[in-house]
Parts: C-alpha cells; sequence; structure tokens
C-alpha cells in the first residue's frame, strides 16, 4: 500500500531531551516536507526537501533539523525540545515539487514536551 | 502569505451546499485542497493552476479566480462524510514559475447534521 508512515505517534518528553520523528514513505516520491499543526494556526511548514541532499527552511524551521540521506527517509530532530513545540506534526510527500501533484500526508504525530 | 479562509466553520443539514473560500494577498501560482477528519491527516482533494480552471469530481469542484488570487470549493448536496476540515494551500509565483512552497490556510470547519 502506498503511504507514508511517521513513528511514533505519540511521544511525550521533557525539556532539552533530543527526540527523532521518522518519516518513510514507499512511492518513490522526489519532495518531502514536515509541518506542524496548532488549534487556530493550520499547517505551518517546517522543512522541505526537493530531492536526496536537498532541504530548504520553511515558515517556522526554528529549533527544527532535518536531513535527506536516502529518497524516502526525512526525518526531523529536535536537538533541545521546548514546550513551545508541542504540537501535532505531519509528514508530507509529492511525486516532485511544484504545483502538479497532490500531498500525501502520514498518519502524525503527537508531541508534548514538558 | 498565509492564504485567508472563509467561513471559519460552517453548519448544513445533509443536502445543502457550501462554498468555502480561499483568498491570497499575493499572486498565486497554484492552489491545493484538502479535507481533514477529526485525528486523521489531511486528505488531497484537487489542484488547480493559474488560468482559471475549474475543476472537480463528483458534487465537490472548485475554481480558481488568478485575477483576484482567489480560489473558492463548491459542495453541492452536501453528505455526512463531507463533515470536516477544509484546507486550501497556496503555491506563489516567482519569476513567471511556483516557489515550490505550499502555505496552507487556517482551515474551515464544515459540519453536516441530519
Amino acid at each position: 500500500e502506498a503511504q507514508v508512515t511517521q513513528n511514533p505517534r505519540y511521544l511525550i518528553t521533557v525539556t532539552g531531551k533530543k527526540l527523532t520523528v521518522t518519516c518513510s514513505q514507499n512511492m518513490n516520491h522526489e519532495y518531502m516536507s514536515w509541518y506542524r499543526q496548532d488549534p487556530g494556526l493550520g499547517l505551518r511548514q517546517i522543512y522541505y526537501s526537493m530531492n536526496v541532499e536537498v532541504t530548504d527552511k520553511g515558515d517556522v524551521p526554528e529549533g527544527y533539523k532535518v536531513s535527506r540521506k536516502e529518497k524516502r527517509n526525512f526525518p526531523l530532530i529536535l536537538e533541545s525540545p521546548s514546550p513551545n513545540q508541542t504540537s501535532l506534526y505531519f509528514c508530507a510527500s509529492s511525486l516532485v515539487g511544484g504545483p502538479y501533484y497532490g500531498y500525501t500526508f502520514g498518519s502524525g504525530t503527537r508531541l508534548t514536551v514538558v | 502569505q498565509q492564504p485567508v479562509q472563509s467561513p471559519q466553520a460552517v453548519i448544513l443539514r445533509e443536502g445543502e451546499d457550501a462554498v468555502i473560500n480561499c483568498s491570497s494577498s499575493k499572486a498565486l501560482y497554484s492552489v491545493h485542497w484538502y479535507r481533514q477528519k477529526h485525528g486523521e491527516a489531511p486528505v488531497f482533494l484537487m489542484i488547480l493552476l493559474k488560468g482559471g480552471e475549474q475543476k472537480g469530481h463528483e458534487k465537490i469542484s472548485a475554481s480558481f479566480n488568478e485575477k483576484k488570487q482567489q480560489s473558492s470549493l463548491y459542495l453541492t448536496a452536501s453528505q455526512l462524510s463531507y463533515s470536516g476540515t477544509y484546507f486550501c494551500g497556496t503555491e506563489l509565483i516567482i519569476s513567471n514559475f511556483g516557489n515550490e512552497k505550499l502555505t496552507f490556510g487556517t482551515g474551515t470547519r464544515l459540519t453536516i447534521i441530519p
């Protein structure tokens, strides 16, 4: 089944403890992106990647890191999480970047930083 | 540069029609529409490219007025399954091409009651 897989689905952590949220897609998509969703703010882009080894900042990149060493994987790294990073996170992928293809979203990761 | 959606929420009876609007202050290259049911990931509905194209499938269609920098999503004879939050995502024009970044609006919550 074509899908974007995120892990974990739920995560509670303490301030300052490094964590990684994994994202993997099996559709051979070139484009991948991370969004965070907060009430009243919609989906805000954190980072995106046009292809392997090509990443760029979205609208809210502060406090996050990403890497794209393989086409299928695009992990989101929080080096020192803070409570304001408590949110629902979605990974998304598309065949290529640009306007012609829709995004496929993962099931989401609900992160709580205490 | 986040697009503005209106209304923020709407309640309809089954069988009624709804229109959801998405407006941008900047020139748009494309508009995406997604639906998100509670507790689930957003699901792609359709893409509209600059050129005033109208698209649709079954009873859900959309239009894109590039001069007004806005798009509208039309839900006809709504069904209970249409309930959810609808998001538009917009891609800006940079040098006659899209900037390959999708920025989402804050969403419109649609509730269909029997």
